[in-house]
């Protein structure tokens, strides 16, 4: 089983503030990694795929980096609803998910 | 615009067997290349993948749940469905159903359905 560890756990930035959230994989999964936010309530909303690939209608402001163990998704300025929940995943082996980064205002 | 919408009971009693259907609308669950996917989120917030299925009724299973899990496909009602055996309270999350195109990430998800196992 590949494990996905997530940091921080909890993310404090302002508005308009640049944030840095990190995926390490146990073991390589290439770059078959995937990026997600969630919100109170819904559904998980895909972000990123494949590393570093935005999904249709996701934002600029969004990206994704990295490829065999670390992984990197940086929101460039932040807006009011980017803050939320996100969850990398790998889809490499049999799937996983990371514990989860909680983006909250400060 | 492709749409997933989970169903099913709210409530199921220990030792039980869970079941769930998810409805797709928008696109044909025949569509070659798309997976269709279970998918859990406890309450404490993490997301355990389940299993998946191929039209043609090929499936794979987290090996950690194989023993409890079948998922089934009806592809004339555009349907696939959950079986989860033996439940105990730690079976209790938000289920979701959701697409992925191959085994990769999930572009749609249903909106999720809470199934609490308690007496």
């Amino acid at each position: 089983e590949i494990v996905l560890t997530q940091s921080p756990g909890t993310l404090s930035l302002s508005p308009g503030e640049r944030a840095t959230l990190s995926c390490r994989a146990s073991q390589s999964v290439s770059s078959y990694l995937a990026w997600y936010q969630q919100e109170p309530g819904q559904a998980p909303r895909l972000l990123i795929y494949g590393s570093s690939s935005r999904a249709t209608g996701i934002s600029d402001r969004f990206s994704g980096s990295g490829s065999g163990t670390d992984f990197t998704l940086t929101i460039s300025r932040l807006e009011p609803e980017d803050f939320a929940v996100y969850y990398c995943q790998q889809y490499h082996g049999a799937i996983s998910f990371g514990q989860g980064t909680r983006l909250e205002i400060k | 615009q492709v749409q997933l919408q989970e169903s099913g009971p709210g409530l199921v009693k220990p030792s039980q067997t869970l079941s769930l259907t998810c409805t797709v609308s928008g696109g044909s669950i025949s569509s070659g290349g798309f997976y269709w996917n279970w998918i859990r989120q406890y309450p404490g917030k993490g997301l355990e993948w389940i299993g998946y299925i191929y039209y043609s009724g090929n499936t794979y299973y987290n090996p950690s749940l194989k023993s409890r899990v079948a998922i089934s496909v009806d592809t004339s009602r555009d349907q696939f469905s959950l079986k989860l055996s033996s439940v105990t309270a730690a079976d209790t999350a938000v289920y979701y159903c959701a697409r992925s195109y191959g085994s990769g990430p999930y572009h749609y998800w249903g909106q999720g359905a809470l199934v609490t196992v308690s007496t």
